[in-house]
């Protein structure tokens, strides 16, 4: 069964500090996955998208990697901000232009920013 | 270019009332699909309208209805609503079917059903 898992559940870290949150998918074939970033009572919005050929990917202080052999990913986060008090969710497609009931959203992970 | 637009933001109905949620989506964009966000199953696909006809359709009971108008406007519907319909909905618009990696998230209406 293809399905995307994030740890940890939850972070709270001071600000200035760095965080690092991960996704592991079991979805097969893998097309491209993607990251987005939700604001509470907000839509999300997206950070970072990934096929499988590539390794890193960057957007400002935020960094997500991607390693297709072990179906892990990773969304770094530097000198964190108060602002960066969300949820990240990780999103997994198996085809670039798969229908939306194919595409495996993760749990989320809260993360918690506080000064 | 305006964002996705949802109306209401937020919404307090009574079990077994029958609500309706507006999606209006970027300009340009012609499809609009459908969310259900709660805090135990996460972000789950609820359908996709294209052209004014729906094109996918995620696992919900036939409670949840919506429809497409001929400016890409979208409504959903929900009948008979359950304790269990409480979410957070949300709308995202695509300029192609199915497109997921040009997908843009509206702000959501948040229902609670007492």
């Amino acid at each position: 069964k293809n399905q995307v898992e994030q740890s940890p559940q939850s972070l709270i870290i001071l600000e200035g500090k760095n965080c690092t949150l991960q996704c592991n998918y079991t979805v097969s074939p893998f097309s491209n996955l993607r990251w987005y970033k939700q604001d509470t009572g907000r839509g999300p919005v997206s950070l970072t998208i990934m096929t499988f050929s590539e390794n890193t990917k960057s957007n400002g202080r935020y960094t997500a990697t991607l390693d297709a052999d072990t179906k892990q990913s990773s969304l770094h986060i530097t000198a964190s901000q108060l602002s960066d008090s969300a949820s990240y969710i990780c999103v997994v497609s198996d085809d670039k232009k798969t229908s939306y009931d194919k595409v495996i959203f993760g749990p989320g992970t809260s993360l918690s920013v506080i000064p | 270019k305006a964002g996705v637009t949802q109306t209401p933001r937020y919404l307090i109905k009574t079990r077994g009332q029958q609500v309706t949620l507006s999606c209006s989506p970027i300009s340009g964009h012609r499809s609009v699909s459908w969310y259900q966000q709660t805090p135990g199953q996460g972000l789950q696909f609820l359908f996709e309208y294209f052209s004014e006809t729906q094109r996918n359709k995620g696992n919900f009971p036939g409670r949840f209805s919506g429809r497409q108008f001929s400016n890409s406007r979208s409504e959903m519907n929900v009948s008979t609503l359950e304790l269990g319909d409480s979410a957070l909905y949300l709308c995202a618009s695509s300029p192609e079917i199915s497109g997921w990696e040009t997908q843009y998230f509206g702000p959501g209406t948040r229902l609670l059903v007492l």
